[in-house]
């Protein structure tokens, strides 16, 4: 099983869509939570972080799911704006490892 | 602050010449990375540094990819000789402590023919 894994999707939804995504993490004791924005040809940029009892950001709500080992992103209201890559971003709680991301999930939002 | 600083933005190269890719981290943040992205893998972490050292260069893919921090603010990272399979965006990211968000730099694009 991967460490972190996403539906790559497209997904392709209208404007004023609700949208939803979700990643499954493998290491049960992974303890931080980050949802990444990558757009086109651009650097990942911090999205939110996701916190234990769930947290939202305007149009933007992150949850966690410890019992089955994923987090989710839901996006309320989508813009055009939104169209991007949104990438899971976890820990694998061992000495010394840095964050794992995975590999995204890409949303396309039309008119 | 300025942001993650990295050099050059685009880098055409023919396969067995030297790349050097350099990075300048976000003032007072104590870890750099080192990231490669393609289609394929997504992005791939080579190495990172604490403090100037390197900690976990596990990512790095072979001898000819090599890594630097000779101070707190500049890196670089090293490709020689070059191959076509390493055309990819790399990104440096730095962050404050090893596990708290990271902010990227822009990256630089590779293209070796």
């Amino acid at each position: 099983r991967k460490e972190v894994e996403q539906d790559p999707g497209p997904f392709n939804v209208p404007e004023g869509a609700t949208v939803a995504f979700n990643c499954t993490y493998s290491n049960s004791a992974s303890q931080s939570f980050f949802w990444y924005r990558q757009d086109c040809r651009k650097e990942p940029k911090l999205l939110m972080s996701v916190y234990s009892s769930g947290n939202e950001d305007g149009r933007f709500t992150a949850q966690l799911n410890r019992a089955s080992q994923y987090i989710s992103l839901l996006i309320r209201d989508s813009k055009l704006s939104d169209s991007a890559t949104y990438l899971c971003v976890v820990n694998q709680f061992l000495a010394g490892t840095a964050l794992i991301f995975g590999k995204g999930t890409t949303l396309s939002v039309s008119s | 602050d300025a942001g993650v600083i990295q050099s050059p933005r685009h880098e055409v190269t023919e396969m067995g010449q030297e790349v050097t890719l350099r990075c300048k981290p976000i003032s007072g943040h104590d870890y750099l990375f080192w990231y490669r992205q393609t289609m394929m893998r997504g992005l791939e972490l080579l190495i990172y540094f604490n403090n100037n050292v390197p900690i976990d260069d596990s990512g790095m893919p072979e001898d000819r990819f090599s890594a630097k921090m000779p101070n707190a603010s500049f890196s670089t990272l090293k490709i020689q000789p070059s191959e076509p399979r390493d055309s990819a965006v790399y990104f440096c990211a730095s962050s404050y402590r090893l596990l708290n968000e990271q902010y990227f730099g822009p990256g630089t694009r590779l293209t070796v023919t």
